[in-house]
């Protein structure tokens, strides 16, 4: 069972906008930041957004990321054939004992 | 900029048991949070230990408390992870990843990764 609840896959064309939600509760999301990161194959994990909207430096600002709630969503509009790749989203929960909890991770295709 | 190296993968036997290290260097080594992420087909990414900067705090996933033992030497620039009980499900990369000060801040860069392979 899943903490951090996303959708296994998303997909769209290039140039559309692709939204990906992560559903949590009160003990993560609710009370914590939000941080999404992209994986992809034979890489190492690079963060795309860090507390719930703040884009590192060299992340396109084609990404975005929103919260709401127990919520939180990652938007990348202008879709490119780069953006292909597994994301994840991350944050702490006060009810576990170990402090940090990732979702299920969304596969993006672009079509 | 900051380099994270893993090593000490390799394949084990169930019940086995099995050290990773993790070579720092780029950033002042003893100022932050460091912590351990593995990505396995099922799970996709799971957070597995943190050790804070002085190595007096440490924090466990459920799924590998009292089986695995995170701790660094910050003389050293180095991060580890004594694994112990091995099951097939501990099978997957574990990469060693750069916290904050504290155990809130965002997890990144992470290394390569060093592969574990569970299996008789």
């Amino acid at each position: 069972q899943t903490v951090l609840r996303q959708p296994p896959s998303a997909s769209g064309t290039p140039g559309q906008r692709v939204t990906i939600s992560c559903s949590g509760s009160s003990s993560n999301i609710g009370s914590n930041y939000v941080n999404w990161y992209k994986v992809l194959p034979g890489k190492a994990p690079k963060v795309v957004i860090y507390i719930d909207n703040e884009r590192p430096s060299g992340v396109p600002d084609r990404f975005s990321g929103s919260k709401s709630g127990t919520s939180a969503s990652l938007a990348i509009s202008g879709l490119q054939p780069e953006d292909e790749a597994d994301y994840y989203c991350a944050t702490l929960d006060g009810s576990l004992t170990g402090p940090w909890v990732f979702g299920g991770g969304t596969k993006l295709t672009v079509l | 900029e900051v380099y994270l190296v893993e090593s000490g993968g390799a394949v084990v036997q169930p019940g086995g048991s099995l050290r990773l290290s993790c070579a720092a260097s780029g950033f002042v080594f003893s100022d932050y949070t460091m912590h351990w992420v593995r990505q396995t087909p099922v799970k996709g990414l799971e957070w597995v230990s943190l050790i804070s900067r002085d190595g007096g705090h440490t924090h466990y996933a459920d799924s590998v408390r009292a089986r695995f033992t995170i701790s660094r030497d910050n003389s050293k620039n180095s991060l580890f992870l004594q694994m112990s009980g091995l099951k097939s499900e501990d099978a997957g990369l574990y990469y060693c990843a750069k916290g904050g000060r504290g155990i809130s801040g965002v997890i990144d860069p992470w290394g390569q990764g060093t592969l574990v392979s569970v299996s008789s």
